[in-house]
């Protein structure tokens, strides 16, 4: 079956470091999404891509960056962890006929908990 | 249908009961709204939609109220089970054709089911 996966499911690492969580869905769909989940927030887009080679800034996108090589996957990258970042991470991914999106139903994966010490 | 401060509103409902969850948007642009239900440990998953133009759609066990006069979107579960326990989400788009999936999403309502 086709699918959305994250990886890693959880990762601990320390301020400053480089750390990148991967997104890889199976669905051949256009338009991906990053997300961050955080208590009194719900959910806040980081950054978007509605293609190879597009990528878009969400609301939330100091510190994070994304890259999309192919249709498959949309690997989030925090160049310099900070504790702020400390958060849970969904990818989304949805499909696209045209210039209309058909319904609202985006796939989630299962989340990344990112905590940076 | 909206958190203050760091705390998940909360609905808590004896199963068997009808549970509706409310949810404000402050955008009078949106005409595309989309309720999502999320389970402890995963990601949300789509429950039901409705477009501007309509006021009212029902799935299986669910309804979704839209009213916008008041800019209000409630989501209703009949005979609410255990296995609807999960915080539920609504979310925005500004432009059922233009936004592309990017959704604009509330803070969340946390239902809590007793047997």
């Amino acid at each position: 079956d086709a699918e959305i996966t994250q990886s890693p499911r959880h990762k601990i690492t320390e301020t400053g470091r480089q750390v990148t969580l991967a997104c890889h869905q199976t669905w051949n769909h256009n338009n991906m999404f990053w997300y961050r989940q955080d208590l009194g927030h719900g959910l806040r887009l980081i950054h978007y891509s509605y293609g190879v080679q597009d990528t878009n800034k969400g609301e939330v996108s100091d510190g994070y960056s994304v890259s999309r090589s192919n249709t498959e996957d949309l690997p989030l990258t925090l160049e310099s962890a900070a504790s702020s970042q400390t958060s849970v991470y969904f990818c989304a991914s949805i499909r696209v006929y045209g210039p209309r999106i058909s319904t609202g139903e985006l796939f989630f994966g299962e989340g990344s908990r990112l905590t940076v010490l | 249908g909206e958190s203050v401060g760091l705390h998940l509103p909360t609905l808590s409902v004896q199963e068997g009961d009808n549970s509706i969850i409310n949810c404000a948007y402050s955008n009078s642009a949106s005409d595309y709204f989309i309720w999502y239900k999320q389970e402890s440990g995963k990601g949300p998953q789509f429950i039901i939609d409705i477009r501007s133009n309509m006021d009212k759609r029902q799935g299986q066990r669910v309804t979704v109220l839209l009213n916008k006069t008041v800019k209000h979107l409630s989501l209703q579960i009949a005979a609410t089970q255990p296995g609807d326990s999960a915080v539920y989400f609504c979310a925005e788009t500004p432009n059922y054709g233009g936004s592309q999936g990017n959704l604009i999403f509330g803070k969340g309502t946390k239902l809590s089911v007793k047997p």
